[in-house]
């Protein structure tokens, strides 16, 4: 069956720009995550979706930081006004409400 | 929060050596702890976890051991292979759900 997905896989912007990423989890899955991989370090958590709940943001490193889940399925995260210290990966993974996470391959997002 | 602290942040072995890699965490109602494989370009995959219940997991080549009163847990590869070469993380989740990673450690397996 088919993984989780992220589009685009790479992401080129000017500083300023807002920027939309996309999550498309594993069918099924009912929790989705966001994490940011900045270069040579480790997965920093941004927001979790569990089913119908209340998303936990308290990852969101400010308020130009936005995230939906819509349908319980689709994620997207957008980042308004970007800086450059917002380059990095952006990785998605989904379970189904048990322990593993399944990551997508990431989102490159270089801001000039 | 759940702090997590790994170490070393490089790691290279001779192919057939062993490996270990080393966590410690600050929450003690961590109950979970993974251990992910990321290759360059990719997602991070699961290649083992343990449970608080548990001390020890083995599954072939890879074992990952859990010491609660002192809050650490390791990661050991046997028999170390060039494709075991890259950066492996280690995790907790506290009860609110999230996994908090740990820094990454990069393996490198010289043949």
């Amino acid at each position: 069956g088919a993984g989780v997905s992220q589009s685009p896989s790479n992401k080129v912007t000017e500083k300023g720009k807002d920027v939309e990423l996309r999550c498309d989890p594993i069918s099924g899955h009912t929790a989705l995550y966001w994490y940011r991989q900045s270069l040579g370090q480790g997965l920093e958590f941004l927001i979790y979706f569990q089913g119908n709940s209340a998303p936990d943001k308290s990852g969101l490193p400010s308020d130009r930081f936005s995230a939906e889940r819509t349908g319980g399925s689709v994620s997207t995260l957008t980042i308004q006004r970007t800086q450059q210290e917002d380059s990095a990966v952006y990785l998605c993974a989904s379970s189904l409400g048990g322990d593993e996470q399944f990551f997508g391959p990431g989102t490159r997002l270089t801001v000039l | 929060g759940e702090n997590v602290e790994q170490h070393p942040s490089t790691l290279s072995v001779q192919e057939g050596d062993s490996a270990v890699i080393k966590c410690t965490y600050s929450d003690s109602a961590s109950n979970y702890f993974p251990w992910y494989k990321q290759e360059l370009g990719k997602g991070p995959q699961l290649i083992i976890d343990i449970r608080s219940n548990v001390g020890e997991k083995k599954d072939q080549r890879i074992a990952v051991t859990l010491n609660k009163t002192a809050k650490h847990f390791s990661l050991h590869i046997t028999e170390t292979q060039p494709e075991d070469s890259a950066v492996y993380f280690c995790a907790a989740r506290s009860l609110g759900g999230k996994l908090i990673f740990g820094q990454g450690t990069e393996l490198s397996v010289k043949p």
